[in-house]
């Protein structure tokens, strides 16, 4: 069965600094995506950014990046130049590629920007 | 509508009693999955409906939680003779195919306090 594990329960970054949240995964599959996450107070889940493991090439959205290290099954989040509008739940998950599948969510890591 | 949307937004039920969330999915999606949000915990996979077709409910605890998608559209949660530890946030997402590869988006979710 497939896990994703968070080790950072809460982190805390100065605005305008950057910030990595970790992840690793366990899987016996080749296809499958990677996904992080983001749930504000308000609950809903919102994507981040995805990751394709066929992919070498690390996914970039504007100041949200990953380091996508296959062969470790480590998937980490670096966000760049951190807002206050960042602070919230981030969620690590994976999906498998063969088929439609569920979603497999980590538990979290909390993320406090201080002002 | 625009996206995903789950009601009531908030339930509070006595112990004993059955409840019923409603998912509305973004018209047109196959997929519809359900997650239990316990706080401060990552979701946990409930059950999935391609269409109308429960094709897994692995992970519904009891044979108190049943779900529905009659028409291939709406969903249901219904949870029977509710208990504290049912008190979690349930979420609602839906994807537009059956593959892994489509982008799932959420609601806003359902939160159920019992006392």
């Amino acid at each position: 069965a497939q896990t994703v594990t968070q080790s950072q329960p809460e982190m805390s970054v100065q605005e305008a600094e950057t910030v990595t949240l970790s992840c690793t995964y366990d899987t016996s599959e080749s296809d499958y995506y990677l996904f992080w996450y983001k749930q504000p107070p308000s609950r809903q889940m919102i994507l981040v950014i995805r990751q394709e493991a066929y992919k070498q090439q690390n996914a970039t959205e504007n100041r949200f990046s990953v380091n996508f290290q296959k062969a470790a099954k480590s998937f980490s989040l670096k966000i760049s130049d951190s807002q206050l509008g960042d602070a919230a739940m981030y969620f690590c998950a994976y999906r498998s590629g063969h088929r439609d599948d569920k979603i497999i969510f980590g538990k979290g890591t909390r993320l406090h920007i201080l002002p | 509508g625009a996206g995903v949307s789950q009601s009531p937004r908030y339930k509070v039920a006595k112990r004993g009693q059955d409840v019923a969330l409603r998912c509305d999915p973004i018209s047109g999606h196959v997929s519809l999955f359900w997650y239990q949000q316990a706080l401060g915990q990552g979701p946990e996979f409930l059950t999935y409906f391609q269409n109308e077709a429960q094709l897994d409910k692995s992970g519904l605890p009891s044979d108190r939680f049943f779900a529905e998608r009659p028409e291939g559209s709406v969903s249901t949660l219904k949870i029977q003779r509710t208990q504290q530890e049912d008190s979690a946030v349930y979420l609602c997402a839906s994807s537009l195919a059956p593959r892994g590869d489509t982008e799932a988006f959420f609601g806003q979710g359902t939160r159920l306090t019992v006392v």
